[in-house]
C-alpha cells in the first residue's frame, strides 16, 4: 500500500518560472492538505482540499499560489512567477475524510523548491 | 491561537541513553492535541505520538512517550535507548480539538553519538 507520493522531490526554478508540485494521496484518501517548510521553520499549513473542491485556503498567500484537486489525477501545487522567498519544502498530506484531528493526516516526502 | 516553542535547537545524546526533548504550547482552548514528529535527513515527517487535553495517562507508543504536565503547559517527548537511527529533527505541534489546522514548533535537532 503506497504512502503519499510527492514528484518531484526536488525542483530548481529561476525567479518569474512557474513551479508545480504534485502529489497523489494514499490510495482510498479524499483528502489533501499542502504546507510549507521554510529554513528552520516547523511547517504552516497553506490549503485543505477534497476532490474537486477547496475546503480551507486560509494559510494560502493571496497571490501567485494556487492549488487544486481534480476528480482524476494529482493534487497540485502551482506558484508563479517564483521568488527566493518560495525557496522552501512542501508537504502534502491526505486522509481517507475530514481528518477530525492532525495525527490522521499522513504525510508525503516533500518536494523541496530551490529558487535561484 | 496556538503557540509552540521548542527551546533546544539542538541536542546530543549517546547510543542507548535516554533523552528529552522539551516543547511548551500556549493555547486558551479547553480541547486540543498534542503531536511528536521526527524529520529524517531524507525529509519526509513522521508521526510519532498524540495527546489529548483530557487524556490523564501520558502517551507512550515503543521507545517513545509524552511528558505531559498540564498546568506547567509542557509536552516533552522521552526517548529511551537512543538508537543512532533516532537522530533527526523533532517536531511539536498542537491543534485545538477537532481541527484540522496544527501548529508546529521550530524543531529541535538530535544527534545520536555511538
Amino acid at each position: 500500500n503506497a504512502g503519499v507520493m510527492q514528484n518531484p522531490r526536488h525542483l530548481v526554478r529561476r525567479r518569474g518560472q512557474e513551479a508545480r508540485l504534485r502529489c497523489s494521496p494514499m490510495k482510498g484518501h479524499s483528502h489533501v492538505y499542502w504546507y510549507r517548510q521554510l529554513p528552520e521553520e516547523g511547517l504552516k499549513f497553506m490549503v485543505y482540499l477534497q476532490k474537486e473542491n477547496i475546503i480551507d485556503e486560509s494559510g494560502m498567500p493571496k497571490e501567485r499560489f494556487s492549488a487544486e484537486f481534480p476528480k482524476e489525477g494529482p493534487s497540485i501545487l502551482r506558484i508563479q512567477q517564483v521568488v527566493r522567498g518560495d525557496s522552501a519544502a512542501y508537504f502534502c498530506a491526505s486522509s481517507p475524510t475530514f481528518a477530525r484531528d492532525t495525527y490522521e493526516q499522513y504525510f508525503g516526502p516533500g518536494t523541496r523548491l530551490t529558487v535561484t | 491561537a496556538q503557540k509552540i516553542t521548542q527551546t533546544q535547537p539542538g541536542m546530543f545524546v549517546q547510543e542507548k541513553e535516554a533523552v528529552t526533548l522539551d516543547c511548551t504550547y500556549d493555547t486558551s482552548d479547553q480541547s486540543y492535541g498534542l503531536f511528536w514528529y521526527k524529520q529524517p535527513s531524507s525529509g519526509e515527517m513522521i508521526f510519532l505520538i498524540y495527546q489529548g487535553s483530557y487524556d490523564e495517562q501520558n502517551a507512550t507508543e515503543g521507545r517513545y512517550s509524552l511528558n505531559f504536565q498540564k498546568a506547567r503547559k509542557s509536552a516533552n517527548l522521552v526517548i529511551s535507548a537512543s538508537q543512532l537511527g533516532d537522530s533527526a529533527m523533532y517536531f511539536c505541534a498542537s491543534s485545538s480539538g477537532g481541527s484540522y489546522i496544527p501548529t508546529f514548533g521550530r524543531g529541535t535537532s538530535l544527534i545520536v553519538h555511538p
